[in-house]
């Protein structure tokens, strides 16, 4: 199947910081791109659609302010946690291509 | 928009014995479902998926079934070995996996030796 990276796989900061997430598509051009978030013990949840080229789509009640989405090229989206809270410690993950492949995930600590 | 149940949300059985999880989904524009192995602290692997133009699907030990009529699939996995075990998620999608998937609450599957 598809091959689908994160970088960084963890990171802790500091509450107000930003923290950058990247999700690559190794060997496969993705137009869209899908970030997810899960929190201990329960399920994925979608927080937006990244479309090359164009705006992100959010989910209902996920800040467009707050977590930046840039699909620069056909193989990479990153997602921008700004000015990150300890209640935004997550497992962020990305996925792509129409059969949904995932990546590996960033596991996120905000102290 | 779309609503996905997933049960049970544990199951146990011998290794060597099947494993049944079921799943149901609320959006009839629904017609691309995908069921996903997750190991604790990685991304959720893909291991099969049907689209709603079939019934049934199958890959070696584990097969998945889907009646669009009632709104339910299944993951079916047979001969079931320790390393099985692990947290299963059912999805549900539209525009043939185009659209982002809404995902059931999981089941831990645990293989007993």
């Amino acid at each position: 199947g598809a091959v689908v990276s994160q970088h960084p796989s963890w990171v802790i900061c500091k509450s107000g910081t930003s923290v950058k997430i990247e999700c690559r598509s190794l060997d496969f051009q993705a137009t869209t791109m899908f970030w997810y978030r899960q929190f201990p013990k329960q399920s994925l949840m979608l927080m937006a659609t990244s479309n090359e080229g164009s705006k992100a789509t959010y989910e209902q009640g996920v800040e467009k302010d707050k977590f930046l989405i840039n699909h620069a090229s056909l193989t990479l989206s990153t997602l921008t946690v700004t000015s990150a809270h300890p209640e935004d410690s997550s497992f962020y993950i990305c996925s792509a291509s129409n059969e949904q492949y995932f990546g590996p995930g960033t596991r996120l600590t905000v102290t | 928009g779309e609503n996905v149940e997933q049960h049970p949300s544990t199951l146990s059985v011998q290794e060597g014995d099947s494993a049944v999880i079921k799943c149901t989904y609320s959006d009839s524009a629904s017609n691309y479902f995908p069921w996903y192995k997750q190991e604790l602290g990685k991304g959720p692997q893909l291991i099969i998926d049907i689209r709603s133009n079939v019934g049934e699907k199958k890959d070696q030990r584990i097969a998945v079934t889907l009646n669009k009529t009632a709104k339910h699939f299944s993951l079916h996995i047979t001969e079931t070995q320790p390393e099985d075990s692990a947290v299963y998620f059912c999805a549900a999608g539209t525009g043939g996996g185009a659209d982002g998937l809404t995902f059931g609450k999981g089941t831990h599957l645990i293989i007993q030796p």
